[in-house]
């Protein structure tokens, strides 16, 4: 499986935008980028996934590089409850080749 | 939408003792997953299922651990005999997978205690 490399942790301010980075430099040209959240205490949630243009969804958006070597999570103004581990997955796009492969994330902490 | 239903929500049983987890995935979906979450090894990949078939076991620790689908609406997660190091949170997660790709959704786990 492809990997994917993030910073441990990140801080950022209340209000503010947040921008989550993701290298991801052996991604194969069937490779969907996704992107997972996982609040203390409950269950990963889907935030967003790309394969290559950029995203808009009423959580984030997904900007994908040029080549697909790296992409960006941006929270557009992140409030306390976007304090979350996020995970920058690549997943195959082939049907019965479908598994997400978890790392371990960066942990990101807003500040009021 | 109810979503992905687990039970128990908390699970402490005795070393040696079975153990059977459930979920209930999101009608409609034709994908089912199993992963385990410790604070050691992250989140963990045991089995996934297509349309009900195990495809994929290889992330199951050892024989202890058993998994079924024995139809689109129910799965369960067994271990047998249970050990201390067993412990963990146990998360099920949904998908309608294939070409559309679309994103996984997880239940809220069950907490397992083995003591």
């Amino acid at each position: 499986d492809a990997k994917t490399t993030q910073p441990n942790s990140m801080e950022s301010n209340e209000e503010e935008p947040v921008h989550l980075p993701c290298n991801h430099s052996t991604i194969s040209g069937t490779d969907y980028i996704h992107w997972y959240r996982q609040l203390p205490s409950q269950g990963p949630e889907y935030v967003i996934h790309g394969l290559t243009s950029n995203v808009n969804n009423r959580m984030a958006s997904l900007a994908i590089a040029e080549d697909r070597k790296s992409s960006t999570l941006i929270l557009h103004r992140a409030t306390l409850r976007d304090a979350a581990v996020y995970y920058c997955i690549l997943r195959d796009g082939d049907f019965g080749n479908e598994k997400l492969t978890f790392g371990t994330g960066t942990r990101l902490t807003i500040i009021p | 939408d109810a979503g992905v239903i687990q039970s128990p929500r908390h699970e402490v049983t005795e070393m040696g003792q079975e153990v059977t987890l459930r979920c209930k995935p999101i009608s409609g979906h034709n994908s089912l997953f199993w992963y385990r979450q410790t604070m050691m090894r992250g989140l963990e990949l045991l089995i996934y299922f297509n349309n009900n078939v195990p495809i994929d076991d290889s992330g199951m620790p050892e024989d202890r651990f058993s998994a079924k689908m024995p139809n689109a609406s129910f799965s369960t997660l067994k271990i047998q005999p249970s050990e201390p190091r067993d412990s963990a949170v146990y998360f099920c997660a949904s998908s309608t997978g294939g070409l559309f790709n679309y994103g996984y959704t997880f239940g809220s786990g069950t907490r397992l205690t083995v003591v």
